[in-house]
């Protein structure tokens, strides 16, 4: 079945330490995003590509990076100079040109111990 | 700025009655659409259903229905013969008709949590 696969579901950290994110879809869809949830603040962009080889930052992508090396995969690396990186991250696509309905992965909760 | 406003953070239903989310957003844009998502507790969001502004005809979706009030800026989400399974957080959005640049993102609303009485 087509969809979109995020893993690991659980992760834990030490401060200081980098850690990435990964996110595979085999929907062929174009366009692939990284949201960060925390309670009460909704959904927030770090990070969005439209394209292989293309990304841009969202409203919150300082102390992320992003790579879009092929169009499956959309790696989110969440670094050490992010002050407050434990949250549910979600990973979603969209078929670009379209109304813009997203399809998302079943997330990944980041806990920096 | 576009921005959505959900001010209802937390709502409940009894099993097989109806309830009524509310969403408002601010926009100066007249081509835009306007989406309501579902995070069950498994945390996957799933789309419940889509609004083009440039539609009068009200969308629906099974039990789900919109009342889109173009005019006054208001997408509210009806869920009639509520499940056990309607439980979650409800998530209103807006993306603008634009393609270019950051007209892209989804705004989104900060959610309602939906909880479903047997």
């Amino acid at each position: 079945d087509g969809g979109i696969t995020q893993s690991p579901k659980y992760l834990f950290r030490k401060e200081g330490q980098n850690v990435t994110l990964s996110c595979e879809q085999n929907l062929n869809h174009d366009a692939m995003y990284w949201y960060r949830q925390d309670p009460g603040q909704g959904l927030r962009l770090i990070y969005y590509s439209q394209i292989v080889n293309d990304f841009q930052k969202g409203d919150i992508a300082e102390g992320y990076s992003v790579s879009r090396e092929k169009k499956e995969s959309f790696p989110l690396t969440v670094t050490s100079a992010q002050k407050n990186p434990t949250a549910f991250y979600l990973c979603a696509s969209s078929i670009k040109g379209t109304t813009g309905e997203l399809f998302f992965g079943e997330g990944s909760r980041l806990t920096v111990l | 700025a576009q921005t959505v406003t959900q001010s209802q953070p937390e709502m409940s239903v009894q099993e097989a009655e109806t309830v009524t989310l509310s969403c408002t957003y601010d926009t100066s844009e007249s081509d835009y659409y306007l989406f309501w998502y579902k995070q069950p507790p498994s945390r996957q969001m799933i789309l419940v259903i889509r609004q083009e502004a440039y539609k009068q005809q009200n969308a629906t979706e099974n039990r789900f229905s919109v009342n889109f009030q173009k005019a006054a800026k208001s997408f509210s989400l009806k869920i009639s013969d509520s499940q056990l399974g309607d439980a979650a957080m409800y998530f209103c959005a807006y993306r603008s008709g634009k393609y270019a640049g950051n007209n892209r993102k989804l705004i989104w609303g900060l959610g309602t949590s939906l909880a479903v009485n047997p």
